[in-house]
């Protein structure tokens, strides 16, 4: 089963710009992956950020964003808030239509 | 607003049989994909498997020995059969409704494997 690697922790001034990142053992991430992001806070569920790549759900501020970058999917964050700390996972979609999620970045804003 | 809510026990004795129902209120169940992902400090997100409304399934290969899957459209719930548990499927469980814009989340319940 492929791997889906992301960076464990990352830091982040407020008003700063951090780029989150998800990898696949199987080679480049590409738009077939269908990437997802999840923001989950403390004590809830995860929430779908961005979904296909790119876009983002309703509720999502606009300062997030989803990209392909260097064969992995890019989620970045411009101009960080105090609220956007929080657990963010991705998810990319393998052959049989099965998802893989990564482990997680830990996104703290200090 | 679609909200899903999970019930079953929080706790299952090693080697029974994990059983949970996510309710689905405030949408429809058809068309849709139902999926069912657990979290574990441990191991992070993981997901379970899917079933469609048509009772079409699709699981993780490595659970898939050990999981049923079933949907009642009429009472508007599907519902997750994990057998032969071990302390490892204690978890975070979550059922979603998985479409083209990604997940929507049920709250979740934990559910602890004892011996």
């Amino acid at each position: 089963q492929a791997v889906v690697t992301q960076e464990p922790s990352l830091t982040v001034s407020p008003g700063g710009t951090v780029t989150l990142t998800c990898d696949s053992s199987t080679g480049p991430v590409t738009s077939a992956h269908y990437p997802r992001w999840f923001q989950q806070k403390p004590g809830q569920a995860p929430r779908t950020l961005i979904y296909d790549t790119n876009n983002k759900q309703s509720w999502a501020p606009a300062r997030f964003s989803g990209s392909l970058l260097g064969g992995k999917a890019v989620l970045a964050l411009s101009g960080a808030q105090a609220e956007d700390e929080a657990d963010y996972y991705c998810s990319l979609l393998y052959s049989g239509g099965r998802p893989v999620f990564g482990g997680g970045t830990k996104l703290t804003v200090l | 607003q679609l909200q899903l809510q999970e019930s079953g026990p929080g706790r299952v004795k090693a080697s029974e049989t994990l059983s949970l129902t996510c309710t689905v209120s405030g949408g429809s169940i058809s068309p849709y994909y139902w999926s069912w992902i657990r979290q574990t400090p441990g191991k992070g997100l993981e997901w379970i498997g899917y079933i469609y409304y048509t009772g079409i399934t699709n699981y993780n290969p490595s659970l898939k020995t050990r999981v049923t899957m079933s949907v009642d459209t009429s009472k508007k719930q599907f519902s997750l059969a994990l057998h032969s548990v071990t302390a490892s499927d204690t978890a975070v469980y979550y059922c979603a409704r998985d479409s083209s814009e990604g997940y929507i989340w049920g709250q979740g319940t934990l559910v602890t494997v004892s011996s």
